[in-house]
């Protein structure tokens, strides 16, 4: 069975600089997406980026890009000039190409300091 | 853009009711997704549909049921409510072609 591990409970980033959540997945499975979701404290759930397992080319999204590392089943997100907005939590999700579910890890809780 | 629509956005039912969620997905998107969230958890997988079918299948109690319908809207369903059902139920839709959900607002469920 696949899994989702995010190992930063909470992490806390001061505005304008660059903070990276981490994120950990198993698989035996060759191809399937990632994902970044964040969570505000409306609880909405907001797609942040996705990540082709296929594709080499790490994923970027204006302040958000991601660090994708097949062989060691890592996709770390990196947010540059961070914001107030940005605070949220983090979950990174995995699905396999045949199947419809989504996997979330734990989460991740991003602080933004003024 | 239009988005996932979700009702009601609140519930409360007590203990051994029935409750019935409603979700409207993004026009053209013909599959649909129920993930409960529990307090400080990640989402967790109910249930999924494609053209009306189900589609895949996941944690999701023998006391739940739910079905897309012809217009793709979908209804979960829910009885003999239990304390521990109390949690934030998102529906997210997708297109076939594509591969990201997006998740509508949840509708949060009070059980009493």
């Amino acid at each position: 069975a696949q899994t989702v591990t995010q190992s930063q409970p909470e992490m806390s980033v001061q505005e304008a600089e660059t903070v990276t959540l981490s994120c950990t997945y198993d698989t035996s499975e060759s191809d399937y997406y990632l994902f970044w979701y964040k969570q505000p404290p409306s609880r909405q759930m907001i797609l942040v980026i996705r990540q082709e397992a296929y594709k080499q080319q790490n994923a970027t999204e204006n302040r958000f890009s991601v660090n994708f590392q097949k062989a060691a089943k890592s996709f770390s997100l990196k947010i540059s000039d961070s914001q107030l907005g940005d605070a949220a939590m983090y979950f990174c999700a995995y699905r396999n190409s045949g199947t419809y579910k989504y996997i979330f890890g734990t989460g991740t809780r991003l602080k933004v300091l003024a | 853009a239009a988005g996932v629509i979700q009702s009601p956005r609140h519930l409360i039912k007590e203990k051994r009711e029935t409750a019935t969620l409603k979700c409207y997905p993004i026009p053209r998107h013909d599959t649909v997704y129920w993930y409960q969230q529990g307090p400080g958890q990640d989402p967790q997988f109910l249930i999924s549909f494609y053209e009306k079918m189900q589609s895949d299948k996941g944690s999701i109690p023998d006391r739940f049921s739910a079905q897309q319908f012809s217009d793709y809207h979908s209804e979960l369903n829910m009885s003999s409510l239990e304390l521990g059902d109390s949690a934030l139920y998102f529906c997210a839709s997708s297109a076939r072609q594509f591969y990201e959900q997006y998740f509508g607002p949840g509708t949060r469920l009070t059980v009493t």
